[in-house]
């Protein structure tokens, strides 16, 4: 069953716009992670959050985290035109199995 | 230290043949998974396997799929009397003992024509 579903499904903005993915999961969580992924092309990962943390930053990028709400957003600020790419929240349930469940992803479009 | 090596990165298999694909973790890892991609969608947990086991392996098909993590060499996902649905991505992650983050690969581009 799917655990991430992020929102919306697609996003297009104009270069230097902000971009907010939001992220919704469905059981506990050890540890929410974002990923990017250019068209054709493998996972690259962008930033990992703990069950324990509420933000996170790393560069333009800005997670954030609410275990309450059973959900995470990534903001993207400053988008530039190679910022295209899907984009896919995935969680693990933490123990001795560390596999990820990954949402269906987000297409983000960057006009230059 | 090369990142996660996945080959073939692209592999035409006629209905019923047999495909292999290979993956070679980062150097140090010894956990390895395997998810697969349909168009459109995100990727679906396949299997989890450390050297010479398979620790869980509730993502795989119950028929045709196997996979192995011998002690010397690749990771193996084998895929046995091909249909046109099993055409997809298939993607590898190594991560070390006791870590979340996983790093990918590039993945095979399998296509049964």
């Amino acid at each position: 069953s799917q655990q991430g579903e992020e929102d919306p499904q697609a996003l297009s903005i104009q270069e230097g716009e902000n971009a907010t993915m939001n992220c919704s999961y469905k059981t506990s969580i050890n540890n929410l992670q974002w990923y990017r992924q250019n068209s054709g092309r493998g996972l690259v990962h962008l930033i990992l959050i703990r069950s324990n943390e509420r933000e996170k930053h790393s560069g333009r990028l800005r997670v954030t985290l609410d275990t309450s709400k059973k959900s995470s957003s990534l903001l993207i600020t400053a988008s530039r035109a190679a910022d295209t790419a899907s984009y896919f929240c995935a969680t693990d349930g933490g123990g001795a199995n560390s596999k990820l469940t990954f949402g269906k992803g987000i297409t983000l479009s960057v006009r230059p | 230290n090369a990142g996660v090596m996945q080959n073939p990165r692209h592999l035409v298999r006629r209905r019923g043949q047999e495909a292999r694909l290979r993956c070679s973790p980062m150097k140090g890892h010894s956990h390895v998974y395997w998810y697969r991609q349909l168009p459109e969608e995100g990727l679906k947990f396949m299997v989890y396997l450390q050297k010479e086991n398979i620790i869980d392996e509730s993502g795989m098909p119950k028929e045709r799929f196997s996979a192995e993590f011998p002690k010397e060499g690749p990771s193996i996902l084998r895929i046995q009397q091909v249909v046109r649905g099993d055409s997809a991505a298939y993607f590898c992650a190594s991560s070390p003992a006791g870590e979340t983050q996983a790093f990918f690969g590039q993945g095979t581009r399998l296509t049964v024509v």
